[in-house]
């Protein structure tokens, strides 16, 4: 399958301070990429959808302003978590999609915020 | 609101045995269905797609679609340990450019 990667796969940060994670299609390109954000023992959440020179189209509930998502290239998605709070703790995870069907998953990012 | 519903488990099989774990979707206008397996503590990674009514077989897995019934499952033969996983089902309208919806999972737990 087509490889995603992400970096960095660990971050531990203040209170306070921003954190940009970026996800990568290493053999593909990617005109959307999405962002999704898991908690221990739930289901992924979908919180935005990444499209390649475009704005990010965002999931209700999800703050565009805390959560700055950039898609400058077809190889490049970043996610900055601006003025990061505990409760934004979470295991951050990417995906790209193929042919405009299949979606392959970055290794994930875990954030921790202290 | 589209729902992907699956029993969270976990699912014990013996080592060897089958493992069939099931998926049922809200969304009529669903078309393209998949299983993925999530390890504890890591991201999901595909396991196959399946688009059309009946079975699809990759390896020892085993898709199965019924659009009329709006019900997915996913078979594994001769179950491993290294099968023990988190397995998600995942629904997208139509084909091209929508999101996937993602059930919360089935945990499923091989015995040696």
């Amino acid at each position: 399958g087509a490889v995603v990667s992400q970096h960095p796969s660990w971050v531990i940060c203040k209170s306070g301070t921003s954190v940009k994670i970026e996800c990568r299609s290493l053999d593909f390109q990617a005109t959307t990429m999405f962002w999704y954000r898991q908690f221990p023992k739930q289901s992924l959440m979908l919180m935005a959808t990444s499209n390649e020179g475009s704005k990010a189209t965002y999931e209700q509930g999800v703050e565009k302003d805390k959560f700055l998502i950039n898609h400058a290239s077809l190889t490049l998605s970043t996610l900055t978590v601006t003025s990061a709070h505990p409760e934004d703790s979470s295991f951050y995870i990417c995906s790209a999609r193929i042919d405009g069907e299949t979606q392959y998953f970055g290794p994930g990012t875990r954030l921790l915020v202290l | 609101q589209k729902e992907v519903e699956q029993n969270s488990g976990p699912l014990s099989v013996p080592e060897g045995a089958i493992a069939s774990l099931n998926c049922t979707y809200s969304d009529r206008g669903s078309q393209s269905f998949f299983w993925y397996r999530q390890y504890s503590g890591k991201s999901p990674e595909l396991i196959m797609f399946i688009y059309s009514n009946g079975d699809k077989e990759d390896g020892r897995f085993t898709a199965q679609l019924n659009k009329a019934s709006q019900y997915v499952s996913l078979l594994i033969r001769d179950s491993q340990p290294s099968d023990s996983a988190t397995y998600l089902c995942a629904v997208k309208e139509g084909r091209g450019y929508s999101t996937l919806t993602f059930g919360k999972g089935t945990m499923l737990l091989v015995s040696p």
